[in-house]
């Protein structure tokens, strides 16, 4: 298994422009989430999804859009790239939610620099 | 109050060294706890789980207070393996995890 997977590595974006960052999964999980982590900030909560075709906004949502046609695929938009944008993304899958929530596996990242 | 509050230190212990770390988190009705280790420029892993009765998993153990809504972790007989950046995790309703800021752990020999 390859676990989950995010692609590009590195990304150099100019203001105004958009791009998509890829999350993939190929553990079958219902479960994926996008974070965001910021010097002194912790990981926080982009968007996420509990399942196929139901996503919901966490801490910080506005400027990035979600979809979740397929279970192993989780793509994060950003529509119009921010200086404020300027993080390393990571995506994460686990096997379910609710109060047992189980192991949150993480992506290797994405780090983005918006100029 | 925050979440999810952590020291962010660094602590630095030479090995072998016991040290432990707290964490405080803000909402009662949290069910589930966590402790990962993220090293430079990695990402986080699950170091372990925290149970109500308290868990051990080698050097390592976990322990919750939920009336005064702190975990801690102890590490024990540090190594130098042991350096890295320790988040605390709760969950917030059913759905969504709060992570702390972290805790630098630098073990030197």
């Amino acid at each position: 298994n390859a676990g989950v997977t995010q692609t590009p590595k590195f990304q150099v974006l100019k203001t105004g422009q958009s791009m998509t960052l890829q999350c993939a999964q190929d553990m079958n999980h219902e479960y994926m989430s996008w974070y965001r982590q910021d010097p002194g900030m912790g990981l926080r909560l982009i968007h996420y999804s509990v399942g196929a075709g139901i996503t919901d906004q966490g801490e910080v949502p506005n400027g990035y859009n979600v979809s979740r046609s397929t279970t192993e695929d989780f793509p994060l938009r950003l529509l119009s790239a921010a200086p404020s944008q300027t993080s390393v993304y990571f995506c994460a899958s686990s096997y379910q939610t609710g109060l047992g929530q189980e192991t949150q596996y993480f992506g290797p990242g994405t780090r983005l620099l918006v100029l | 109050r925050k979440e999810v509050e952590q020291d962010p230190g660094p602590f630095n212990v030479p090995e072998g060294a016991t040290v432990a770390f707290n964490c405080t988190y803000s909402n009662s009705a949290s069910q589930s706890f966590f402790w990962y280790r993220q090293d430079c420029r990695k990402e986080p892993k699950l170091l372990m789980s925290v149970y109500s009765s308290g868990n051990e998993d080698g050097r390592f153990t976990a322990q919750l207070n939920r009336a005064s809504q702190y975990i801690s972790l102890l590490i024990r007989d540090s190594k130098l393996s042991d350096s890295a950046t320790y988040l605390c995790v709760v969950n917030w309703g059913p759905d969504k995890l709060i992570f702390g800021t972290g805790t630098r752990l630098q073990v030197f020999p």
